[in-house]
């Protein structure tokens, strides 16, 4: 069964670091997604993909954020500059109708 | 703006027992629903899922969930839990236009043996 990967699965790095997250999102799926959850906290959406552009993002997805679509089956969301709050699950998901959406394993992100 | 609460950061059951976690939600328009689960150092599974069509919708795993627009609630039950049925579970809704899930804050479910 095709099902979304991420990599890697944790990631430690320092403040100020640049970090990228990697997906790979389900090969016929046209929506892509970025969550994250900190720890004893809710999932909160960070960014929607679509048709090669972001389609919504929060106001978490600041300016030290982005993300892309490299090659059709990589779907990246860097962080530019981390911060200790940056810690966190960061989930990847993908869609084919943009409603059911599918998750990968997630990355623990920790920023020291 | 969309919320979605889900009553009981907690919830303990016997093995054997009637699971009901309660997702309550706010929507000014019909939403769609979605219960998903997540195993401990596991991302997140898509339970089941209301759209349109039949309020009652079956999932995987036994379980199944009602949607009742009047009392703004998709509850999740599974009539007879097993040890297996340990996790968090999360009751999300899509917003009005777009598709991004709104979460409730989850539920750990316990399994007493």
């Amino acid at each position: 069964e095709p099902e979304v990967t991420q990599t890697p699965s944790h990631q430690v790095t320092q403040m100020g670091q640049e970090v990228i997250l990697r997906c790979v999102p389900i090969s016929n799926h046209l929506y892509f997604y970025w969550y994250r959850q900190i720890l004893g906290q809710k999932v909160e959406f960070l960014v929607s993909f679509y048709n090669n552009e972001i389609s919504e993002k929060s106001e978490i997805f600041d300016d030290q954020f982005s993300v892309e679509r490299p090659d059709g089956s990589n779907f990246t969301l860097k962080i530019r500059s981390t911060k200790l709050e940056d810690s966190a699950m960061y989930f990847c998901a993908s869609s084919v109708t943009g409603y059911e959406q599918y998750f990968g394993p997630g990355t623990r992100l920790t920023v020291t | 703006a969309q919320s979605v609460t889900q009553l009981g950061s907690h919830v303990s059951v016997s093995e054997g027992a009637l699971v009901l976690l309660r997702c309550n939600y706010s929507s000014s328009v019909p939403p769609y629903l979605f219960w998903y689960v997540q195993y401990p150092n596991q991302g997140l599974q898509l339970l089941l899922k209301y759209t349109t069509g039949a309020t009652l919708v079956k999932g995987i795993n036994g379980f199944e969930a009602e949607f009742k627009k009047s009392e703004t609630s998709f509850h999740l039950t599974k009539p007879s839990a097993h040890m297996s049925d340990a996790a968090e579970y999360f009751c999300a809704v899509t917003r009005d236009s777009n598709y991004q899930l709104i979460w409730g804050a989850g539920t750990k479910l316990i399994i007493k043996p």
